[in-house]
């Protein structure tokens, strides 16, 4: 199984601020890497697709990068409807993973 | 628009079968594979598998002896059945289409179901 490790698990940040999350794949993923924000009781929502793709109607403040092992997910200011859950997922093996979140607080 | 709603019994007793449906409208079902995702209650995401209309499957090994995909084309259906449950399998269940294009990601999702497993 391809283990993705996202750092850090919990972050507190302010409106404005600007936070970047990393996941790391325990082998190369290729571009093979999506960004989900799920809010409390809801299902996830999906932000970026093939690293750095920003999905239709997702604000342009998300932007995503990397390639092989080593990805970021930047909010450059964060707004109030920021504060979730994110997660990052592979799709290059045949078994999809996530990693474990990082909940984004105020 | 693509739209997906999961269905099904919110209660099911250890070591019965948990069958759960998700309808799928605004898309071609035999377009594309679709997920089953669960995640317990505070707790992160688990991908359980995908199938495609042709039988065509692929299933997490930790739940594969246990889980069985399908989908009714008339119907646009696809359904998820996990045998032998225990406590462990409580979680919401999501199911997602699997789009594609340089790479492969989920999207949409439906809004979940909530399965709990208790006697």
């Amino acid at each position: 199984d391809i283990q993705m490790t996202q750092s850090p698990s919990s972050l507190s940040a302010s409106l404005g601020d600007r936070v970047t999350i990393t996941c790391r794949a325990s082998q190369s993923v290729r571009n093979y890497l999506n960004w989900y924000q799920q809010k409390l009781g809801k299902a996830p929502k999906l932000l970026i697709y093939a690293a750095s793709t920003l999905q239709n109607g997702v604000p342009s403040r998300f932007s995503g990068s990397g390639s092989g092992t080593i990805f970021t997910l930047t909010i450059s200011s964060l707004h109030s409807d920021d504060f979730a859950t994110y997660y990052c997922q592979q799709t290059y093996s045949t078994l999809y993973t996530f990693g474990q979140g990082t909940k984004l607080e105020i | 628009q693509v739209q997906l709603q999961e269905s099904g019994p919110g209660l099911v007793k250890p070591s019965e079968t948990l069958s759960l449906t998700c309808s799928v409208s605004g898309d071609s079902i035999t377009s594309h594979y679709w997920s089953w995702i669960r995640q317990p209650p505070g707790k992160g995401l688990e991908w359980i598998g995908h199938v495609y209309y042709s039988g065509s499957s692929r299933y997490n090994p930790s739940l594969k002896s246990r889980v069985t995909l399908t989908i009714d084309t008339s119907k646009n259906e696809v359904s998820l059945k996990m045998d032998s449950v225990s406590a462990a399998d409580t979680a919401v269940y999501f199911c997602a289409k699997r789009a594609y294009g340089s790479s492969f990601w989920l999207d949409p999702w439906g809004q979940g179901i909530l399965v709990t497993v208790s006697s």
